[in-house]
């Protein structure tokens, strides 16, 4: 069984300061993880993966997430966070089958 | 290339029409995939498709029907829809070289937009 937990529904920064998204996960197996994000009115765009190589993981638009093992947690971070990350963040587990599992999602909004 | 086309972006349909959502990946994936996603909600896991084979329905009703008639191309079928039925379905896919996803990546396209009246 696997499951994800996005620990913020909402999250509101301004523009230029850094952005912290969470995520912890369970799973029975070792898990590749996923950050996507979804624009209004758009499909799901891959952010990063982690898949058992480098616990830090670099992903598109500035955006890094850590994987540790020991407080199953895979948490999102950006730097800077520009008007244009405002948007639909998702955390998504897939162990040993065809399913994924999604978190409820985090909505992030940007301060001008 | 990751891309994942679907048509059409947007579709009205009346509760007795007969209408179908089509998706098409050249990545040469051999995993494809239909989604379900309300407002403000995560996307749901309708059907998988291995190897052009039917591998997952997850329960849904027998109103929508894929069809997957080669290794690139999906389609979803609607018949006598309810209005419940309106929200953002999402084609994606993935490589199935080992029979699991675990590890590979899926990739969604940018989804079809329905709405039942």
């Amino acid at each position: 069984a696997q499951s994800v937990t996005q620990l913020d529904s909402h999250v509101s920064v301004s523009e230029g300061t850094p952005v912290l998204l969470r995520c912890n996960y369970s799973s029975s197996y070792s898990p590749s993880l996923f950050w996507y994000v979804q624009h209004p009115n758009k499909g799901l765009q891959l952010l990063l993966k982690y898949t058992s190589a480098a616990t830090l993981v670099k992903g598109i638009n500035g955006f890094e997430a850590e994987f540790k093992k020991s407080e199953t947690s895979f948490h999102l971070t950006k730097p800077s966070a520009h008007m244009s990350d405002a948007a639909e963040y998702f955390c998504v587990v897939s162990s040993n089958d065809y399913k994924l599992s999604f978190g409820a999602g985090t909505t992030v909004t940007v301060r001008a | 290339d990751t891309e994942v086309t679907q048509t059409p972006k947007h579709l009205v349909m009346g509760m007795t029409n007969k209408k179908s959502l089509k998706c098409e990946q050249h990545m040469g994936h051999r995993a494809m995939y239909w989604y379900k996603q309300k407002a403000k909600k995560p996307p749901e896991l309708m059907f998988v498709y291995s190897y052009e084979k039917l591998s997952i329905n997850e329960s849904v009703p027998s109103r929508f029907s894929p069809e997957c008639p080669n290794s690139s191309l999906l389609n979803l079928h609607l018949h006598a829809l309810q209005p419940e039925d309106s929200a953002l379905y999402l084609c994606a896919s993935s490589q199935d070289r080992t029979g699991k996803i675990s590890g590979n990546t899926i990739y969604f396209g940018e989804g079809s937009w329905l709405t039942v009246v």
